[in-house]
């Protein structure tokens, strides 16, 4: 069984300031992750995946994920947080390869940004 | 615009009624998926089909609820009698497993409001 628990149900940060969304997740079997974002009234986005190539991934507006195995973490950052990064982001587990299973979300994490 | 489409935007119905949701996918993709999403929650999986076939169905996915996807192109989603906890936000996404892609592309989603 796969699931993801997101640390953080809200997250504020200062513009300019580094933001850190924290994601553990289980997986019986070596897992596909994704970061996904939700503004208000818009759909959910595609930030970032980890599909067992690279450990550092690099995603849109400068967000970037490290998949660490030996915790079980894929935690997004970024170097300096923009007013328009205010939204909810979820971290999303599915098992790589697995065929017949959909993706399992975390409950998501409320990022605002202050001026 | 080529992304996956959702009618209607928003529905309100009274208890007892029934409604009925259209997701229209990305052209190319054999992958659609219902998603439910709740406020303050991530959102959970209902179902999908890949083409015509429906692969898989959620335990949240009472008696009330039946999807089809017909032609293996657009899907509708309809709740029978509805309940007011059936208010939520029904999401569609779609992917194309074939070409190795997990990514699922996410609808604007229909809001439903049962009153």
């Amino acid at each position: 069984a796969q699931s993801v628990t997101q640390l953080d149900s809200h997250v504020s940060v200062s513009e300019g300031t580094p933001v850190l969304l924290r994601c553990n997740y289980s997986s019986s079997y070596s897992p596909s992750l994704f970061w996904y974002v939700q503004h208000p009234n818009k759909g959910l986005q595609l930030l970032l995946k980890y599909t067992s190539a690279a450990t550092l991934v690099k995603g849109i507006n400068g967000f970037e994920a490290e998949f660490k195995k030996s915790e079980t973490s894929f935690h997004l950052t970024k170097p300096s947080a923009h007013m328009s990064d205010a939204a909810e982001y979820f971290c999303v587990v599915t098992p790589l390869l697995s065929g017949n299973t959909p993706l399992v979300f975390g409950k998501g994490t409320r990022l605002s940004v202050i001026a | 615009d080529t992304g996956v489409s959702q009618n209607p935007r928003h529905k309100i119905t009274k208890r007892g009624q029934n409604v009925t949701f259209r997701c229209d996918p990305i052209s190319e993709h054999n992958r659609l998926y219902w998603y439910r999403q709740t406020l303050g929650q991530g959102p959970e999986f209902l179902t999908y089909f890949q083409n015509e076939a429906q692969l898989e169905k959620s335990r949240l996915l009472s008696d009330r609820f039946s999807a089809e996807r017909p032609k293996g192109s657009f899907s509708t989603l309809e709740i029978q009698r509805t309940e007011q906890g059936d208010s939520a936000m029904y999401l569609c996404a779609s992917s194309s497993w074939d070409r190795g892609g997990d990514e699922a592309f996410f609808g604007q989603g229909t809001r439903l409001t049962v009153v």
